[in-house]
C-alpha cells in the first residue's frame, strides 16, 4: 500500500531563513507522480508541483525547489529566504498509475511551516 | 478561468440527519475527487467521479456517495450522520486523463455534526 510521510509536524523559522520540508514515500508501483500543495489558513490547498516517478530532474521556480531521489524515495522541497507568507501547511502527495485513472491522493500528515518576522 | 466552486461553504447538521454537498469544477475539467479532512486523520481520499461514473473509490462506509452531472459538476451526500462525520470536504477537478493529473482543489465545506 501507498504511503507518504511527513516527520516534522511543525517548523518555525524567521524570515529570511532557508528551510526544508522533508517527504518520504512508499510504493510498489514503478509508475507514480507525486505532488506538493500549501494551504493557508483559508483552507484551500493550493497546487505547487507535480512530478512523476521517472523524471528526477531537480526542479526550482522562483524561492521554490524540489529534490526528487528514486534512491532514497524522498521529494524534499527547499524555501529559500523564507518569507512570512509562506507560512502554511504543507502537505506532500502521492498518486500511482493503476492504468485506469488515478487512484486518488495519499497525503501526508503535513507539516506546519510558521516563518516569523 | 474560474476555479473550483464548492457550496455551501460552512454546514451544521445534527446526528443521523443527512447533507448534501456541491462541487462544481474548472471549466474543461471531467474529473472530480472528494476528500475529508480532519485533524486526527488528515486528509483522505473518498472517491473520483468521470463521466457520470465513479472510477475509483477509497475505504469508506457506504453512508457516503456521490454523482456527477452531465456538465461534470458533482455532489456528495452523507446519510445518518455521525458525529466523526465533522470535517473538511474538498473537492478538486481535474482533466481526467488515464494518468494522475494536477487536481485542483476548491475551497472546501466545513461541516459541523452536533
Amino acid at each position: 500500500a501507498q504511503k507518504v510521510t511527513q516527520a516534522q509536524t511543525e517548523i518555525s523559522v524567521v524570515e529570511k531563513e532557508d528551510v526544508t520540508l522533508d517527504c518520504v514515500y512508499e510504493t510498489r508501483d514503478t509508475t507514480y507522480y507525486l505532488f506538493w500543495y500549501k494551504q493557508p489558513p483559508s483552507g484551500e490547498l493550493v497546487f505547487l508541483i507535480r512530478r512523476n516517478s521517472f523524471d528526477e530532474q531537480n526542479e526550482i521556480s522562483g524561492r521554490y525547489s524540489w529534490n526528487f531521489q528514486k534512491s532514497t524515495s524522498s521529494f524534499n522541497f527547499t524555501i529559500t529566504a523564507s518569507q512570512v507568507v509562506d507560512s502554511a501547511v504543507y502537505f506532500c502527495a502521492l498518486s500511482e498509475y493503476s492504468g485506469g485513472g488515478a487512484d486518488g491522493l495519499t497525503f501526508g500528515k503535513g507539516t506546519h511551516l510558521i516563518i516569523q518576522p | 478561468k474560474a476555479g473550483v466552486t464548492q457550496t455551501p461553504r460552512y454546514l451544521i447538521k445534527t446526528r443521523g440527519q443527512q447533507v448534501t454537498l456541491s462541487c462544481s469544477p474548472i471549466s474543461g475539467h471531467r474529473s472530480v475527487s472528494w476528500y475529508q479532512q480532519t485533524p486526527g486523520q488528515g486528509l483522505q481520499f473518498l472517491f473520483e467521479y468521470f463521466s457520470e461514473t465513479q472510477r475509483n473509490k477509497g475505504n469508506f462506509p457506504g453512508r457516503f456517495s456521490g454523482r456527477q452531472f452531465s456538465n461534470s459538476r458533482s455532489e456528495m451526500n452523507v446519510s445518518t450522520l455521525e458525529l466523526g462525520d465533522s470535517a473538511l470536504y474538498l473537492c478538486a477537478s481535474s482533466l481526467g486523463t488515464s494518468l494522475p493529473d494536477t487536481q485542483y482543489f476548491g475551497p472546501g465545506t466545513r461541516l459541523t455534526v452536533l
